[in-house]
This record gives structure tokens, sequence and C-alpha cells, in this order.
């Protein structure tokens, strides 16, 4: 079975760089999570969309932005790159229906800033 | 206060042993999930659990919503079960179902 596919696995980037991160969620969910995962920390939520807006922010800084596409997957995009963004970002979806509340992991991108 | 505390933070067993992973929450919640994550890998979802109890294969998960706990076991651990184990919680009544994350149980099983 198909899962959440994230792109790219491994990212190198310079301080002060752009960077950004794709999910692509199971096929027919139309919720994608995104949460940030610091070395040796637990994961944070970021930010949620359904149906392609916003549902929900968590402790996304403002130098991050993220939307969901008609084909609902979705980009994060981190701006102005700081030592402290080198983290494993990683996304979940979710879809309606029997497995309402289950979501499925990608397999994350680590970011390091360099 | 973690709003979802889990125990031990290491645990060490011999190949063979079995295991016990502890979580309690101070919220109440919808759904509760158990998660594996490898050093440097990504995140696998165990279980969903929102009552009773699930098994799959040598893992058991169980929740008692009342004492706020759950429970995670691994029977006849082998090495490979050598991971970081999450315990992740989704609250109740419209949190847009975002998971609220336990610091994990960092296991490891020797030969």
């Amino acid at each position: 079975a198909a899962g959440v596919i994230q792109s790219p696995r491994h990212l190198i980037k310079e301080k002060r760089e752009t960077a950004t991160l794709k999910c692509y969620p199971i096929p027919r969910h139309d919720t994608v999570y995104w949460y940030q995962q610091g070395p040796g920390q637990d994961p944070q939520f970021l930010i949620s969309f359904y149906e392609k807006m916003q549902s929900d922010k968590g402790s996304i800084p403002d130098r991050f932005s993220a939307q969901q596409f008609s084909d609902y997957h979705s980009e994060l995009n981190m701006s102005s790159l700081e030592l402290g963004d080198s983290a494993l970002y990683f996304c979940a979806s979710r879809g309606s229906g029997r497995a309402l509340n289950e979501q499925f992991f990608g397999p994350g991108t680590r970011l390091t800033v360099l | 206060k973690n709003e979802v505390e889990q125990s031990p933070q290491n645990l060490t067993a011999q190949e063979g042993e079995f295991i016990t992973i502890n979580c309690s929450y101070s919220v109440g919640i919808s759904a509760l999930h158990w998660l594996q994550q490898h050093p440097g890998g990504g995140i696998v979802s165990l279980f969903m659990l929102s009552s009773g109890k699930k098994k799959h294969g040598r893992l058991i998960a169980t929740i008692n919503i009342q004492e706020k706990h759950s429970s995670l076991h691994i029977t006849a651990s082998h090495p490979r079960d050598s991971a970081v184990y999450i315990c992740a919680v989704r609250g109740a009544g419209g949190s847009n179902y975002k998971l609220t994350f336990g610091k994990g149980t960092l296991l490891t099983v020797n030969p």
C-alpha cells in the first residue's frame, strides 16, 4: 500500500539559505500535519492543513510558511535558515472515514544547517 | 510538567526478555499512538488505541482511559527491537487531531 512520501530525505543548507520540504500524503488523505524533531528532542507540531486550508498552527517560526496544493501534497518553506533549524521534519497524513483518528507518518526529511 | 510522561527514559534488556514501557498523560484524549523510531530514522506507527488492548506479533498495547495510562509490551525481545518508542496522544474535543508527544523511551536489546 502507498505510504506517505517526503522529499528530499536529506538536505544540507547554509545559514540564511532557504529550503523547501515536500510531503505527499497517502492517496485520498485530505489532511497533512508537519512536525519538527530537534536532536534529542520530542517532536513538536508545526502546522496542519485540511482540504488545502490551514487548520491549525503550532510552534512554527514566522520564517517558515507552508501550504497544501490541489493534489493534497504539502510544502514547508523555510527561509533565513538558522543553525537551530537543523532537525528531522516529518509529516503525517490522515483521511476521512473509518481510520478517522489515525495518522500515518512519512519517513522524514533530515535538514542540516551549517 | 509535560502533558505526556513516559517511563523509563532508557531501558536495556537481554534478548528474550519481556519489556514494558509506560505512558501517562494528564489531559483528556480521544486516541493514543505508540510509535517506533530507529536512530536517525523516521517514525513508524505501531498502534493507535482509544480503549482496551491491541496485539500485533510480539507487541501488545493496552490503555486505561480512567487511569490515563497506557503500556507497550514486547514479548521475547530481540536486538532488532532496539529503537526509541514514543507515546503520542490526540486531545479530545476539537483538537484537530494534532498529536502531543512524549519524550520517548530508548530501548536497547543486547544479544
